[in-house]
């Protein structure tokens, strides 16, 4: 069954430093995607970054920057120069050839200024 | 060019009252998500149809919840007679295609339900 795991219920970091979320998967499918949302406190999901099971490459948008190891089933979402307003859940979430999302449960990211 | 557009943002029903939240999707898309989240938690998948069509309804409850997206106007979810388990927070998402390949799916802002 596919599964997501994020083992981290919540984090503090310092303002301007990097910050990694992880994020690990389980699927029996080839094909899949990964996505990243923010859901900030206002309630709205946000997207943040996809990565496909075949891009060889990491995906980046911005800040933000998947390390995708595929072997190891993990996409953990990297945000380098953490800003105040990065502080909102965080949620990895796995889509394969059921077009249905599933989800983790989430971390919640504080930034201290 | 609008986003997913869900109303009311905020619904108060009392047990036993009818729930009907309203999901627009984004311009063009014909796909649509309907997700619920308890607090603290992840999203879970309830609903997946296109226009005139119910593709998956696994995740829906066998009882007193509905769907539709009709041919004009936007998605409904519908909850009748609502108990207190009900409140949460529902999201609705669209896609163009029926995966929401590189560009993801796009949410709404969500309808946040409290039954007291």
């Amino acid at each position: 069954a596919q599964k997501i795991t994020q083992t981290q219920p919540g984090m503090f970091v310092q303002e301007k430093e990097a910050v990694t979320l992880d994020c690990t998967y389980d699927t029996s499918d080839q094909s899949y995607g990964l996505f990243w949302y923010k859901q900030p406190s206002s309630g709205e999901m946000i997207f943040l970054i996809y990565q496909g099971s075949y891009d060889e490459q990491n995906a980046t948008e911005g800040r933000y920057s998947l390390n995708f190891q595929k072997a190891r089933k993990s996409a953990n979402l990297v945000i380098s120069a953490s800003q105040l307003g990065d502080s909102a859940m965080y949620f990895c979430s796995l889509a394969d050839s059921n077009y249905q999302l599933i989800w983790g449960a989430g971390t919640k990211l504080i930034i201290k200024p | 060019n609008a986003g997913v557009m869900q109303n009311p943002r905020h619904l108060v029903r009392r047990r036993g009252q009818e729930a009907r939240l309203r999901c627009s999707p984004m311009k063009g898309h014909s796909h649509v998500y309907w997700y619920r989240q308890l607090p603290e938690e992840g999203l879970k998948f309830m609903v997946y149809l296109q226009k005139e069509n119910i593709i998956d309804e696994s995740g829906m409850p066998k009882e007193r919840f509905s769907a539709e997206f009709p041919k004009e106007g936007p998605s409904i979810l519908r909850i009748q007679q609502v108990v207190r388990g009900d409140s949460a927070a529902y999201f609705c998402a669209s896609s163009l295609q029926g995966r929401g390949d590189g560009y993801g799916y796009t949410f709404g802002s969500g309808t946040r339900l409290t039954v007291v």
